[in-house]
């Protein structure tokens, strides 16, 4: 499937520090897109980066996206309490005009006071 | 304020009865989304629509069924059919642009349990 994978599944870390998290996918996309989900909410999206692009920021968000490895990141710094949620990566398919996105299973970002 | 809705937000089932789920955007989006998500899970996608009447299964379409008659309201109808439709629903908005589509805007979520 081309359903994006999100490593690693789980992440906690301390106050002030970086959290990355990685996606893979399978096929050629038109964009790649970032969002959060707090426990019990709706998902928000965060960023998109086109497969033209090869990095954007947003805040204290930072994305790259290798379309050689088919792969992205998500790097937030100087994470907060607040960032506490699941982060999900989910592709456009090149090709596609039907604009549904594949989702993967997610990371689970804890950080911790 | 411009935005997405759903209700309720809990919904409680008996087994064998079928339940619709609500979904309404102000966006002035013409594509419209149904997602089912387990604990733990990613998001799967039931149906989606691109235009008012005009809809298409997802990769999870058994035991649902969906409706645009309007463009503003994309309802989720949960049949009996759907044998463990315990799970939390959400609805979804886009707007198509050059290249693509732009970023999903996503509801609060409807929490459907089945007793």
């Amino acid at each position: 499937s081309q359903q994006g994978e999100e490593d690693p599944q789980a992440l906690s870390i301390q106050e002030g520090e970086n959290a990355t998290m990685n996606c893979s996918y399978k096929t050629s996309i038109n964009n790649l897109q970032w969002y959060r989900q707090n426990s019990g909410r709706g998902l928000v999206h965060l960023i998109l980066i086109r497969s033209n692009e090869r990095e954007k920021h947003s805040g204290r968000l930072r994305v790259t996206l290798d379309t050689s490895k088919k792969s992205s990141s998500l790097l937030i710094t100087a994470s907060r309490a607040a960032d506490t949620a699941s982060y999900f990566c989910a592709t456009d398919v090149r090709g596609s005009t039907l604009g549904r996105l594949y989702f993967g299973r997610g990371t689970q970002l804890t950080v911790w006071p | 304020d411009g935005g997405i809705t759903q209700s309720p937000k809990y919904l409680f089932r008996k087994e064998g009865q079928n339940v619709t789920l609500s979904c309404e955007q102000n966006l002035n989006h013409d594509a419209m989304y149904w997602y089912r998500q387990d604990p733990g899970q990613g998001l799967r996608l039931i149906y989606y629509s691109q235009i008012v009447n005009d809809f298409q299964k997802g990769d999870i379409a058994e035991g649902y069924s969906v409706s645009r008659e309007k463009k503003e309201s994309f309802p989720l109808t949960v049949t009996s059919a759907q044998k463990n439709p315990t799970a939390f629903y959400l609805c979804a908005s886009s707007t198509r642009a050059s290249g693509g589509y732009n970023e999903q805007f996503f509801g609060p979520g409807t929490r459907l349990t089945v007793l």
